[in-house]
């Protein structure tokens, strides 16, 4: 069966400090991979997809990055972080050949102070 | 543009009584649908999803959700709410196969009433 994994848990930061927020796969083969922020009342907000190695579309402007480097390893980072980036980060996956649901890593909340 | 409206970021209910979860989608093309629930500090769960054919569908947890196309809704439903269901529930749309972008509610939190 797949499973999803995302690490750390939870992050205590220091503003204009480096972020790296790591999320796996495993189960599965060429999955499109997410990195979803959820802000208190504001939803879930897309922040970046990847259809493959390599492959990143960055759906909103924003001080973050997200790397692909394995098929089924997504990492999001940042170089120096702000106050605005505390939030929760949910990593996600769907199949890449169905219409099927995404599936949700356990987060990442994440405080810069 | 897809877009998600879910009416009431708060519900409460008694429990036993009906949950009922309001959410609206706009597309321009056929649509994916899903409810998401979450607990606190965890990642979100698929409730249930309608693709295509019967458009009642039924999920975990005794949840259902009907796809109303004349009414662009998709609501989400409960005969009988527990104490267990507390939670947020996320409604989301997709587009066709393979799509990469989904678009969420902004969530209800729902709170049962003992």
């Amino acid at each position: 069966s797949q499973t999803i994994h995302q690490w750390p848990a939870t992050l205590v930061q220091p503003v204009g400090s480096p972020l790296s927020l790591e999320c796996t796969v495993e189960g599965t083969s060429n999955p499109n991979l997410y990195w979803y922020r959820q802000a208190a009342g504001r939803g879930l907000q897309l922040l970046f997809y990847s259809v493959g190695i390599g492959q990143i579309s960055s759906e909103v402007p924003q001080n973050l990055s997200a790397s692909r480097p394995q098929d089924r390893q997504f990492i999001l980072s940042s170089k120096k972080l702000l106050l605005s980036d505390s939030g929760f980060y949910l990593c996600a996956w769907s199949a890449s050949t169905s219409s099927g649901e995404l599936f949700f890593g356990e987060g990442s909340r994440l405080t810069v102070l | 543009a897809q877009s998600v409206t879910q009416l009431g970021s708060h519900v409460s209910v008694s429990e036993g009584a009906l949950v009922l979860l309001r959410c609206n989608y706009s597309s321009s093309v056929p649509p994916y649908l899903f409810w998401y629930v979450q607990y606190p500090n965890q990642g979100l769960q698929l409730l249930l999803k309608y693709t295509t054919g019967a458009t009642l569908v039924k999920g975990i947890n005794g949840f259902e959700a009907e796809f109303k196309k004349s009414e662009t809704s998709f609501h989400l439903t409960k005969p009988s709410a527990h104490m267990s269901d507390a939670a947020e529930y996320f409604c989301a749309v997709g587009k066709e196969r393979g799509t990469y972008k989904y678009i969420f509610g902004t969530g209800t939190r729902l709170k049962v009433l003992a």
